[in-house]
């Protein structure tokens, strides 16, 4: 079975500051990974995923993420927060034989202070 | 617009009533999806449909049932709500194409048992 796990389900920065948001993934088979960003009382937005192909992979936002097999993470970065950034990530797995359905970790707030 | 309608947006429910939630999609997605949110668990899936004409339990199937209508249509019925299932209700779509899995969410669907 496939699952992730998000570590903190808060992450508070400085406007200007990198921004690190932690998933790693359990999967038997070559894993679809996703980030995706919910804004309060919205839906859900794809920042980025990653197939097959190169490793490191530049969503919406300025965000970017690295699939790392080995260590087996798909972590989520920005170089320099801005205040619009604040909202809730998700990170989550998929995979070929999966039927498409799509296996969420539980979500890190993020914070943005001034 | 193209994508995922919810209907309703908000709902009060009283413990034992029934009700359903709609959802439609425009995109010729074959497979649709029902996820229900709550704080610090993420997105869980409840039911999803790989194609019109079938259906299959997610993770968190009991209390709920669902019906492919059509190819575009997605309905989520509770046929006794509890307090337990006070939640914030999505309905996504899907293809899967050689770039992999591309999921189109809808804005959700706020439900209050009480």
């Amino acid at each position: 079975a496939q699952s992730v796990t998000q570590l903190g389900s808060h992450v508070s920065v400085s406007e200007g500051a990198l921004v690190l948001l932690r998933c790693n993934y359990s999967s038997s088979v070559p894993p679809y990974l996703f980030w995706y960003v919910q804004y309060p009382n919205q839906g859900l937005q794809l920042l980025l995923k990653y197939t097959t192909g190169a490793t490191l992979v530049k969503g919406i936002n300025g965000f970017e993420a690295e699939f790392k097999k080995s260590e087996t993470s798909f972590h989520l970065t920005k170089p320099s927060a801005h205040m619009s950034d604040a909202a809730e990530y998700f990170c989550a797995v998929s995979s070929y034989n999966q039927g498409g359905k799509l296996i969420f970790g539980q979500g890190t707030e993020l914070s943005v202070k001034p | 617009n193209a994508g995922v309608t919810q209907t309703p947006k908000f709902q009060v429910l009283k413990t034992g009533q029934s009700m359903t939630l709609q959802c439609a999609q425009d995109m010729n997605h074959n497979s649709m999806y029902w996820y229900r949110q709550d704080p610090g668990m993420g997105l869980r899936l409840i039911y999803y449909s790989a194609s019109e004409g079938t259906t299959d339990k997610g993770e968190v199937p009991n209390g709920y049932n669902v019906s492919r209508l059509n190819k575009r249509e997605f309905s989520l019925r509770l046929e006794s709500a509890a307090p337990s299932q006070t939640s914030v209700y999505f309905c996504a779509s899907s293809e899967i194409g050689w770039e992999g899995l591309g999921y189109t969410f809808g804005s959700g669907t706020r439900l209050t048992v009480v």
